[in-house]
């Protein structure tokens, strides 16, 4: 039920766009995105509900397409400070259960 | 604001020994969770509380327990340590507004099973 992330790893230099997936076999509730930075625990980024797309931090937006159980996450204009490990997480329609996808680095260099 | 704060940070065992990891949050959230992080594996949800003496199991539920006596507290117990358990231990907190709301992780307990 783990969803799963591509690509697994990616790197970009400052100003470059990069793009991650988050799909799930499951049918979708919400989608959240966190990002990790090495040795700390993952922060929020944002979530998306059914039917809904939002932008909630810096130049990081995402969509949520729930007919195909897909999410992706867009970072615009990256910059040094976007490096770490994304990590989308799911909801499903039934139950509390919270699952993780299994992360993507992402690693931005000058 | 000390939001979840974990204890201990680090800790070493050797096999078969037990622990308690004790995870506290003061943002009065209904829900807590147990995820373990291991290389390559992303975080993985061991059990998780909706509520005040209620518990539920996750994705990796086997060889841990826990309690939720109190509503700030989320205990994870290992009875039986053993090496394959050796991970780093998150716990998180949030509260549901329809759905789940983002969740607020501790600073992680690294633990080490010889």
């Amino acid at each position: 039920q783990q969803p799963v992330q591509s690509p697994q790893a990616v790197i970009l230099r400052e100003g470059e766009d990069a793009v991650i997936n988050c799909s799930s076999s499951k049918a979708l509730y919400s989608v959240h995105w966190y990002r990790q930075k090495h040795g700390e625990a993952p922060v929020f980024l944002m979530i998306l509900l059914k039917g809904g797309e939002q932008k909630g931090h810096e130049k990081i937006s995402a969509s949520f397409n729930e007919k195909k159980q897909q999410s992706s996450l867009y970072l615009t204009a990256s910059q040094l400070s976007y490096s770490g490990t994304y990590f989308c997480g799911t909801e499903g329609n039934t139950g509390n259960q919270f699952y993780f996808g299994t992360g993507t680095s992402l690693t931005v260099i000058p | 604001n000390a939001g979840v704060t974990q204890t201990p940070k680090f800790r070493v065992l050797k096999t078969g020994q037990s622990m308690t990891l004790l995870c506290a949050q003061d943002m009065n959230h209904e829900y807590m969770y147990w995820y373990r992080q291991d290389p390559g594996m992303g975080l993985r949800l061991i059990h998780y509380s909706v509520g005040e003496g209620t518990t539920a199991k996750g994705e990796v539920p086997d060889g841990y327990n826990v309690s939720r006596l109190k509503k700030q507290n989320f205990l994870l117990g290992l009875e039986s340590a053993a090496p394959s358990q050796t991970s780093v231990y998150f716990c998180a907190s949030s509260y549901r507004q329809g759905v789940i709301q983002p969740q607020h992780f501790g600073d992680g307990t690294r633990l080490s099973i010889l």
